[in-house]
C-alpha cells in the first residue's frame, strides 16, 4: 500500500527557532513531493513542489529537500515566526495519467513568543 | 479574483436531511477534487473528477454523490446526513498533465446535529 509517513506528530519551538518536518513515503512510482501549509480554518496551500531529479526547494524561509533513494523528505523552516504555525502536509503523487496524490497525516507546528 | 470557491463556507443540519456543497475553479484546470478533514486533522480525498468523468472513489458511502456539470464546477451532494458526516469539506483543483500542484478551496465545515 503506498503510504506517507509524517513526522513529529506535533511541534512546540520559540520565535526565532529554526525546525524541521520529515516526510517518509513508499509511493512508486513517483511524479513529485509537495509540501502544503495549512492555517487554521483555511484550505493548504502549496509550498514546495519538486520532481523526481531535483533534491531541494526553497519558497523564502522553507526549504524543501528530496532524497528519492531513501524516499525521504524533510522541510526546514528559518527564523521562525508565529505565522508559522499551522499544520504541513506532505503529498507524494503517483506517476501515471491518474495523477493520484497520497496525503500525509501532517505536523502540527506551533510557534511560541 | 477567488481560485477555488465554495458555497455554503459553514452548514449546520439535522441528521438525516440532504445538503449540497458546491464548488467553482476559475483556474482552467481540468481535475477537480472533494477531501474531507475530520476532526484529528487528517485530510482524506473523497473524488476526483477529470474532464467531467470521475477517476478517483476512495471508500466513500453512496450516500454521498459528486456531481461535474462541467469542468469549472464539482458539487457533494449528500443524502441522509450522519452524525459522522461532521467535518470540514474541502474541495480542490489540479491541472494534472502538468504538476498536479492542487489549489484548495476556503472549506465548508459541515456539522450534523
Amino acid at each position: 500500500k503506498n503510504q506517507v509517513e509524517q513526522s513529529p506528530q506535533s511541534l512546540i519551538i520559540l520565535e526565532g527557532k529554526n525546525c524541521t518536518l520529515q516526510c517518509n513515503y513508499t509511493v512508486s512510482p513517483f511524479s513529485n513531493l509537495r509540501w502544503y501549509k495549512q492555517d487554521t480554518g483555511r484550505g493548504p496551500v502549496s509550498l514546495t513542489i519538486m520532481t523526481f531529479s531535483e533534491n531541494t526547494k526553497s519558497n523564502g524561509r522553507y526549504t524543501a529537500t528530496l532524497d528519492a533513494d531513501t524516499k525521504q523528505s524533510s522541510l526546514h523552516i528559518t527564523a521562525s515566526q508565529l505565522s508559522d504555525s499551522a499544520s504541513y502536509i506532505c503529498v507524494v503523487t503517483l506517476l501515471g495519467n491518474a495523477g493520484k496524490s497520497t496525503f500525509g497525516d501532517g505536523t502540527t507546528l506551533t510557534v511560541k513568543p | 479574483d477567488t481560485a477555488v470557491s465554495q458555497t455554503p463556507k459553514y452548514l449546520v443540519t439535522q441528521m438525516g436531511n440532504d445538503k449540497s456543497i458546491k464548488c467553482e475553479q476559475n483556474l482552467g484546470h481540468d481535475t477537480m477534487y472533494w477531501y474531507k478533514q475530520d476532526s484529528k486533522k487528517f485530510l482524506k480525498i473523497m473524488f476526483s473528477y477529470n474532464n467531467k468523468e470521475l477517476i478517483i472513489n476512495e471508500t466513500v458511502p453512496n450516500r454521498f454523490s459528486p456531481k461535474s456539470p462541467d469542468k469549472a464546477h464539482l458539487n457533494l451532494h449528500i443524502n441522509s446526513l450522519e452524525l459522522g458526516d461532521s467535518a470540514v469539506y474541502f474541495c480542490a483543483s489540479s491541472q494534472v498533465y502538468v504538476t498536479n500542484e492542487q489549489f484548495f478551496g476556503p472549506g465548508t465545515r459541515l456539522t450534523v446535529l
